[in-house]
């Protein structure tokens, strides 16, 4: 158990509709990063927060939505769900901004029918 | 930007033999860390080995060691005496490191390794 806690683990939907993705960061952490892996564009860099702050943006679609709450869980909203959007979704923190110690929740794995 | 390059999708390699999995970066930034992530079939992604690029000693963690070559800009992973629990998608990863400002891991594109008993 890496500390770092991500529900569902399992998601089924269909084309269209929205989910929200949970993930709450190892004691002591402040940031929250999102990764997607998918097998056609590895593991992708979503967003990142910091203490309730969005501190990074990569790759992600404006269908897409996060937030870091002030308990500091975070949740990664995905809505208009398309078939391309089936992939593992990855929660990893950090006590500081930097991603140099990064640990990395078991992931959500979405599947979009 | 910053490009992270696996050449080798797939390795494999004896059990008890060693076995080096190659990585190449790109970035025009002096102050960097470089690691090697495990993904074995749980799909869990684990910390395998850190290296700060400031430092010029190879990182080492027990049947783990890296080859940094900063100008050249490799980060070779080097496992000795193979373990089958070792097999699994080996992922190499750059972060730039910019303080509070955040910054993210660019991940290379991974090399499967098998491991023959």
């Amino acid at each position: 158990d890496s500390g770092v806690t991500q529900t569902p683990k399992h998601l089924i939907t269909a084309t269209g509709q929205r989910v929200t993705l949970r993930c709450s960061p190892r004691s002591g952490d402040l940031s929250v990063y999102w990764y997607q892996q998918s097998l056609d564009q590895g593991l992708q860099f979503l967003i990142q927060y910091y203490n309730g702050e969005e501190r990074a943006k990569g790759n992600i679609l404006e269908r897409f939505s996060a937030q870091q709450f002030p308990d500091l869980h975070s949740e990664l909203n995905l809505s208009s769900l398309e078939l391309g959007d089936s992939a593992l979704y990855f929660c990893a923190s950090s006590y500081t901004a930097g991603a140099n110690v990064l640990t990395f929740g078991a992931g959500s794995r979405l599947t979009v029918l | 930007a910053q490009t992270v390059t696996q050449s080798q999708p797939e390795m494999s390699v004896q059990e008890a033999e060693t076995v080096t999995l190659s990585c190449t970066y790109d970035t025009s930034e002096s102050d960097y860390y470089l690691f090697w992530y495990k993904q074995p079939p749980s799909r869990q992604m684990i910390l395998v080995i850190r290296q700060e690029a400031y430092k010029q000693q190879n990182a080492t963690e027990n049947r783990f060691s890296v080859n940094f070559q900063k100008a050249a800009k490799s980060f070779s992973l080097k496992i000795s005496d193979s373990q089958l629990g070792d097999a699994a998608m080996y992922f190499c990863a750059y972060a730039f490191t910019y303080g509070v400002a955040g910054n993210m891991l660019t991940f290379g594109g991974g090399t499967r390794l098998m491991v023959k008993p």
